[in-house]
C-alpha cells in the first residue's frame, strides 16, 4: 500500500518563529489532508489539498502531487499551535486515509 | 451545524467481555469511517461505509471485530472477547460519498472512545 513519510518527527519552536512541516507519500493520491491533533485527541481539518496551494490565516499548505510531497507552513507560531500534525492521503479507488506518523511541534512561550 | 460525534467518549472494560462503540455521522454525510489510533500503531483504518454498498472491510484486525450501520446513518464497532491490544483510542469519521458532484469529500472526525482493556 502507500506510504506517507513525515518530517521532522518533532520540532520545538519559539513563539513567532516559522516552520515548515513536510509530508512524502510514495504514490499518486486522489486525496490529501492535513489535521492538527489537539491536546485532547480531536483531529481538526486544516486543509483538503491534493494539489495546489491554499492558505487560512497563519497556516498555508502546498502539494506538488507529482513529486509527491506537500508541505505545511506555519507563520507566526503561537502556543495554541502545539499538538500533533498529521498528513493522510487517499489513493486509488479505496477511500481509506493512510496516515503519517505525524509531527509533534511544541511551541514555547 | 453538529460534527460527528461518538459515545461513549472513554470506556473500561474488563478482557473477554464485548463492547459497542457507537458513532453519529454528520448529517447528509453518506460515507462513514472507523480508524482506530494506538501508540503502537499509529492511526489505522478499520471499515468504510459507502452508501448503500458492501462495506469495505479490509482493515478489521480478526473476526472478533464488527461493525454495521442502520439505515444509512448511525454505525455500532463492535468488539467480542476483548484483548489487552484491544486498548487505543477508536475514531469515527464521515464525508459526502466520493465521486458525486464536484465537492471535496474531505473525511470529519469524532472525538473518539477511548478503549482500555484490562
Amino acid at each position: 500500500g502507500i506510504q506517507v513519510e513525515q518530517s521532522p518527527p518533532d520540532l520545538i519552536l519559539q513563539e513567532g518563529a516559522n516552520s515548515t512541516l513536510r509530508c512524502n507519500f510514495s504514490d499518486s493520491v486522489n486525496n490529501l489532508q492535513w489535521f492538527h491533533q489537539n491536546p485532547w485527541g480531536q483531529l481538526i481539518n486544516l486543509f483538503y489539498i491534493p494539489s495546489g496551494t491554499k492558505q487560512n490565516g497563519r497556516l498555508s499548505a502546498t502539494t506538488v502531487a507529482t513529486e509527491r510531497y506537500s508541505l505545511l507552513y506555519i507563520s507566526s507560531s503561537q502556543t495554541t499551535d502545539s499538538g500533533v500534525y498529521f498528513c493522510a492521503v487517499e489513493a486509488g479507488a479505496n477511500s481509506k486515509l493512510t496516515f503519517g506518523k505525524g509531527i509533534t511541534l511544541s511551541v514555547r512561550p | 451545524g453538529a460534527g460527528v460525534s461518538q459515545s461513549p467518549s472513554n470506556k473500561v472494560t474488563e478482557k473477554g467481555k464485548d463492547v459497542e462503540l457507537r458513532c453519529d455521522p454528520i448529517s447528509g454525510h453518506t460515507a462513514l469511517y472507523w480508524y482506530r489510533q494506538s501508540l503502537g500503531q499509529g492511526l489505522e483504518f478499520l471499515i468504510y461505509f459507502q452508501g448503500n454498498s458492501a462495506p469495505d472491510k479490509s482493515g478489521l484486525p480478526s473476526d472478533r471485530f464488527s461493525a454495521e450501520r442502520t439505515g444509512g446513518s448511525v454505525s455500532t464497532l463492535t468488539i467480542q472477547r476483548t484483548q489487552q491490544e484491544d486498548s487505543a483510542v477508536y475514531l469515527c469519521a464521515s464525508s459526502l460519498l466520493p465521486g458525486q458532484g464536484l465537492l471535496p469529500y474531505e473525511q470529519y472526525f469524532g472525538p473518539g472512545t477511548r478503549l482500555t482493556v484490562t
